[in-house]
């Protein structure tokens, strides 16, 4: 069966600071990936996603960049977090023949 | 016209009762409806979807109805418990450029009391 993991589960970080975030997928082989983050309350905005390896498509600008360095290893990362960028950040990965989307645990950023 | 509009923000049902969550949409490209159940400090997790030449689809407790004409589809949890306390998304989805594109509603909180 698929599992997905995240880490760190939760972080608390300085503005200013750099950040990494890490998905990875096991039982199964070059998933589409996704990256999501909730604000407090709120809906799930889409960050990135990924079809393949160095594939990299961004829905919205922001200081944040994603990178897929193997086929089942997601990455967020930032030179300089700012305040907003505090969320619960999801990672999701769907099969590329099928509809259904499978998030993670989730990272809970604090930006202090 | 990418937006889901999902209602209603909160809600609070009786042990037993049916929760009715709704959601609306524009875009007639959409052609994958999942809900997603979320606890807090969880991940969301699917529950259960529908496509659009299917008007209802039923799984345990949990039914999608689903309105193609009036773009509109909708969550019946019957029988409702205390462990379906949660926040419920829905949202719709379609390819686009080799990807799935899914738009998410902006959550119903749900509170089945004793």
């Amino acid at each position: 069966s698929q599992t997905i993991h995240q880490w760190p589960a939760t972080l608390v970080q300085p503005v200013g600071s750099p950040l990494s975030l890490e998905c990875t997928v096991e039982g199964t082989s070059n998933p589409n990936l996704y990256w999501y983050r909730q604000a407090a309350g709120r809906g799930l905005q889409l960050l990135f996603y990924s079809v393949g390896i160095g594939q990299i498509s961004s829905e919205v600008p922001q200081n944040l960049s994603a990178s897929r360095p193997q086929d089942r290893q997601f990455i967020l990362s930032s030179k300089k977090l700012l305040l907003s960028d505090s969320g619960f950040y999801l990672c999701a990965w769907r099969h590329g023949s099928y509809n259904e989307q499978f998030f993670g645990p989730g990272t809970r950023l604090t930006v202090l | 016209q990418q937006q889901v509009k999902q209602s209603p923000q909160s809600l609070i049902v009786q042990k037993g009762g049916i929760s009715i969550i709704n959601c609306a949409y524009e875009n007639t490209a959409f052609d994958y409806f999942p809900w997603y159940q979320q606890f807090p400090g969880k991940g969301p997790a699917l529950l259960i979807a529908i496509r659009p030449d299917v008007s209802e689809k039923k799984e345990g407790r949990f039914t999608i109805s689903f309105n193609k004409s009036a773009k509109q589809f909708s969550l019946h949890i019957m029988d409702s418990q205390p462990g379906d306390s949660a926040t419920y998304f829905c949202a719709a989805s379609f390819l686009s450029g080799g990807y799935q594109k899914v738009t998410f509603g902006t959550g119903t909180k749900l509170q089945v009391i004793p």
